[in-house]
């Protein structure tokens, strides 16, 4: 069975500082990660995928992760926060064969100016 | 153009009552998918759909009965609502292949008094 922990529910970072959320996940072969970022009152809009190849996946809005198999995490980062990142974050992992995706709880990110 | 749309937005109504909710994308994507999404914000899978057919049962009560008409669209009807079942329903849609991301609707919010 595949899961995903995203270990802090909340991460508050000063805008202009650097930001982790973290996820880590356990499957049975490869794994494809993923992450997504809700606004309130909105639907989850993808953010980017680790899928193979380069451990750090460049996705929207300046945001990266990085793919560390021997940890298995896939960490989302990004060098200088805005207030505007401010949302709630999830971590997800699929199946290989495109069985369900199973979402991490999420963790909300709050930026103060 | 909206990818994925889904009505209502918002939904209320008395305990016992049936109530459907729609879903149509137009990305001409393959698999389609119902999320619920609770009061702390927990995702989780009710339903998958690949091209009609349902391919993911989440150990939902059966007075939860999707319906596929075409490979557009995945409705949820709700049989004899419970106050339990008040969340944010979300749609989504992808590519079958488990490398790809999911594209979100805006959810339905469902408020059952």
């Amino acid at each position: 069975a595949q899961s995903v922990a995203q270990p802090e529910d909340q991460v508050n970072v000063a805008e202009g500082n650097p930001l982790t959320v973290k996820c880590t996940y356990s499957v049975s072969g490869n794994p494809y990660l993923f992450w997504y970022v809700q606004y309130p009152n909105r639907g989850l809009q993808f953010l980017l995928k680790y899928i193979t190849g380069d451990n750090l996946v460049k996705g929207s809005y300046g945001f990266e992760a990085e793919f560390n198999k021997s940890q298995t995490s896939f960490h989302l980062k990004k060098p200088s926060a805005l207030v505007s990142d401010s949302a709630l974050y999830f971590c997800a992992v699929r199946d290989f064969d495109a069985g369900k995706s199973t979402f991490g709880d999420g963790t909300t990110l709050t930026v103060k100016p | 153009d909206t990818a994925v749309s889904q009505t209502p937005k918002y939904l209320v109504t008395q305990m016992g009552n049936d109530k459907s909710i729609k879903c149509e994308q137009n990305l001409g994507h393959d698999t389609m998918y119902w999320y619920k999404q609770d009061s702390k914000k927990f995702l989780k899978i009710m339903f998958s759909y690949n091209n009609k057919e349902l391919i993911i049962n989440e150990t939902v009560p059966n007075r939860f009965s999707p319906k596929s008409p075409d490979k557009a669209h995945l409705n949820l009807h709700i049989n004899s609502l419970e106050l339990g079942d008040s969340a944010v329903y979300f749609c989504a849609s992808s590519q079958p292949q488990g490398s790809t991301e999911a594209f979100f609707g805006q959810g339905t919010r469902l408020t059952v008094v």
